[in-house]
Order: structure tokens, then sequence, then C-alpha cells
């Protein structure tokens, strides 16, 4: 099946520092990459679209300064958090839509990535 | 947009049994439909998908019905195991637009 990989799973940093979370898709090209932000209990919210090589489409509320998206190949897309808070702590969710073994075209998801801004 | 929810409906079954979870959608243009299952502290697996041009499709185990008169997406699990327990969200997308709409999930409580 397909596989997406996160990294790091976990970050523990101090405010006012920058992360930067690595989402690659393992055994496809992903044609577009989604970074999603996960609060406990709650459902996925999304916080930008990139396509390979364009710059990232980013939900409305969401701070493109903030949250930087580089999608430099068709495996690899990067989310930096940038001057990290504590109210950026949260679950990072990456996802990347691709066509696996000449199925329909759809979309997988990391493993995530928890952060805690202390 | 995206759903947000502080409680997730919840939805207990003894092993062994059929579970059926269900989700509304209320786009009309929605021609994609996906479920996933989230396991504590994990991203979303993907489990099975379904498109518009179709009312039923079976995996292993687990079958999605796709009513789109009344908008309505159901996954069925055939012999419900504990490892089955998490959370559980409906996601859907129309042609043209390249994000999923995720709903607010339902949580499945197998007990042994």
């Amino acid at each position: 099946g397909a596989v997406v990989s996160q990294h790091p799973s976990w970050v523990i940093c101090k405010s006012g520092t920058s992360v930067k979370i690595e989402c690659r898709s393992l055994d496809f090209q992903a044609t577009t990459m989604f970074w999603y932000r996960q609060f406990p209990k709650q459902s996925l919210m999304l916080m930008a679209t990139s396509n390979e090589g364009s710059k990232a489409t980013y939900e409305q509320g969401v701070e493109k300064d903030k949250f930087l998206i580089n999608h430099a190949s068709l495996t690899l897309s990067t989310l930096t958090v940038t001057s990290a808070h504590p109210e950026d702590s949260s679950f990072y969710i990456c996802s990347a839509r691709g066509v696996v073994g000449g199925h329909q075209e759809t979309q997988y998801f990391g493993p995530g990535t928890r952060l805690l801004v202390l | 947009g995206e759903s947000v929810g502080l409680h997730l409906p919840t939805l207990s079954v003894q092993e062994g049994d059929n579970s059926i979870i269900n989700c509304a959608y209320s786009n009309s243009a929605s021609d994609y439909f996906i479920w996933y299952k989230q396991e504590s502290g994990k991203g979303p697996q993907f489990i099975i998908d379904i498109r518009s041009n179709m009312d039923k499709r079976q995996g292993q185990r687990v079958t999605v019905l796709l009513n789109k008169t009344v908008k309505h997406l159901s996954l069925q699990i055939a012999a419900t195991q504990p490892g089955d327990s998490a959370v559980y969200f409906c996601a859907e997308r129309s042609t043209g637009f390249q994000k999923l709409v995720f709903g607010t999930g339902t949580r499945l409580l197998v007990s042994p």
C-alpha cells in the first residue's frame, strides 16, 4: 500500500524557535500534498495545499509567513513553523495525493507530527 | 469547510457484531468519497473509497454504501474486532477541487 512518512514524529521546542517537518511519499509520486492540523477530539483542519514546484495555497486564517511550505519534488514537502509559540502546539499531519498501483488517484496520510512548544 | 466538533459521536459494539457508521454530506456536487480510520496518536489510514457512479463497494470486511438521493454515506464493518476501535472519518471531494472535506468523525469502541 501507499506509504507516506513524516519526520520527526514528535518535537519539543522552545518558544521563538522554528521547526521543520518533512513529509515524503515513499512509493508513489504525489501530484499534490496537503498539510493538516488536528486538535484533540476534533477533525482534521486543512492548512494548505501544495503542488510540486508552485506556491502553496493556504486556507483562510492560516498565516503563510508563519507556516512556510515547500514542495520541491514529487515526493517531498516540508512545513516550517516559524517563531513557534505555545498556541502552535498541535498534531500536524501531511497527506499526499497520487496514483498507487494503477488504482484510482486518492489521498494518503502520514503518521503525524506532534509539536509541543514550551 | 472543515467540520469541527468538541464531542465525537460514539458507537459502542460487542466484538463479533457488525458495525455501521454513518455520514451525511451536503455538497451535491461531491463525486468521490473516502473513509479513513484514525487510531489515537496516528495519522488517518485509508480504508475504502467510492465514486458517485457507484452505490456500493466492498473491501475486506468493509462495505461502503452511497445514497446520493439523500446525500448519505455509510461504512459497514463485518465481525467487528477490538482492533477496529478508532475514530472513523468520511471525506468528500468534488471534481475540479483538490481538497477533501472531512466529516466530524465517529468513535468506534469495540468491547471483547
